[in-house]
C-alpha cells in the first residue's frame, strides 16, 4: 500500500490561509489522493478527494502536483473549528481499506 | 437524514468478557467498514461489509474478532475474550455504493478493558 508522509503538526491564525502538504512519492496511477479530519474525541470527517486536477468544494481545496508525488490542502480561511487532525490517504480507486497515518495537528490560533 | 450511528459510545469491559459493537449506517448505505484506532495513533482499517457479506477482512486480527453485517439490523463487530490490548476506538464508517469516494464515520465506540 502507498505511504504518505506528513508534518506532525502545524500552527495558523484566525481566518488566515493554511497550506497542509503530503508527500506520495510511490503513488501509482490509479491512486486517488483522499483528505479527511478528525476533531477531538470525534469521528473522521471526509474534507475532500482528488486524481490528477485541483479541486474545490465548500470546505477546501486539493492543489496537485503535476507528477502527483504531493499534494496540498488549502483552508482558504481558517477558523477555530477547523482545529483537528488532517489525514492524507491513497486509494486505489475503489475506496476499500483507506490506510491512515498519523496526519497533521493542525492548531488554530484567535 | 442521521448519520451514522455507533452505540455504544463507551464500552466497559473486564478481561475475558465479551464486547458487542453495533453499527448503524446512514440511510441508503449498504457498504459498512470498521476501523481501530489506539491512542496517538492513526485508524487501522479491519473489515469491509456489504448486506450479508464480508468483502475484505484483511485488517481482522485472526482470533476472537468477527464482525457481520446482516439483511435487517445494525453491523455488529463482536470481540470475544477480551484483553487489555482490545482498548482502543473502534469507528464505523458507510459509504453509498463501491465506487462512492466518501466514507460517513459515527462517532465511535470507546473500549475500555480493565
Amino acid at each position: 500500500d502507498a505511504k504518505t508522509t506528513q508534518p506532525n503538526s502545524m500552527e495558523s491564525n484566525e481566518e488566515e490561509p493554511v497550506h497542509l502538504p503530503c508527500n506520495h512519492s510511490t503513488i501509482s496511477g490509479t491512486d486517488y489522493i483522499h483528505w479527511y479530519r478528525q476533531l477531538p474525541s470525534q469521528g473522521p470527517e471526509y474534507v475532500i478527494h482528488g486524481l490528477t486536477s485541483n479541486v474545490n468544494n465548500r470546505m477546501a481545496s486539493l492543489a496537485i502536483a503535476e507528477d502527483r508525488k504531493s499534494s496540498t490542502l488549502i483552508l482558504h480561511r481558517a477558523t477555530l473549528r477547523d482545529a483537528a487532525v488532517y489525514y492524507c490517504i491513497l486509494d486505489a480507486g475503489n475506496n476499500r481499506k483507506l490506510i491512515w497515518g498519523l496526519g497533521t495537528s493542525l492548531a488554530v490560533n484567535p | 437524514n442521521a448519520g451514522v450511528m455507533q452505540n455504544p459510545r463507551h464500552l466497559v469491559r473486564r478481561r475475558g468478557q465479551e464486547a458487542r459493537l453495533r453499527c448503524s449506517p446512514m440511510k441508503g448505505h449498504s457498504h459498512v467498514y470498521w476501523y481501530r484506532q489506539l491512542p496517538e495513533e492513526g485508524l487501522k482499517f479491519m473489515v469491509y461489509l456489504q448486506k450479508e457479506n464480508i468483502i475484505d477482512e484483511s485488517g481482522m486480527p485472526k482470533e476472537r474478532f468477527s464482525a457481520e453485517f446482516p439483511k435487517e439490523g445494525p453491523s455488529i463487530l463482536r470481540i470475544q475474550q477480551v484483553v487489555r490490548g482490545d482498548s482502543a476506538a473502534y469507528f464505523c464508517a458507510s459509504s453509498l455504493s463501491e465506487g462512492s469516494y466518501e466514507q460517513y464515520f459515527g462517532p465511535g465506540t470507546r473500549l475500555t478493558v480493565t
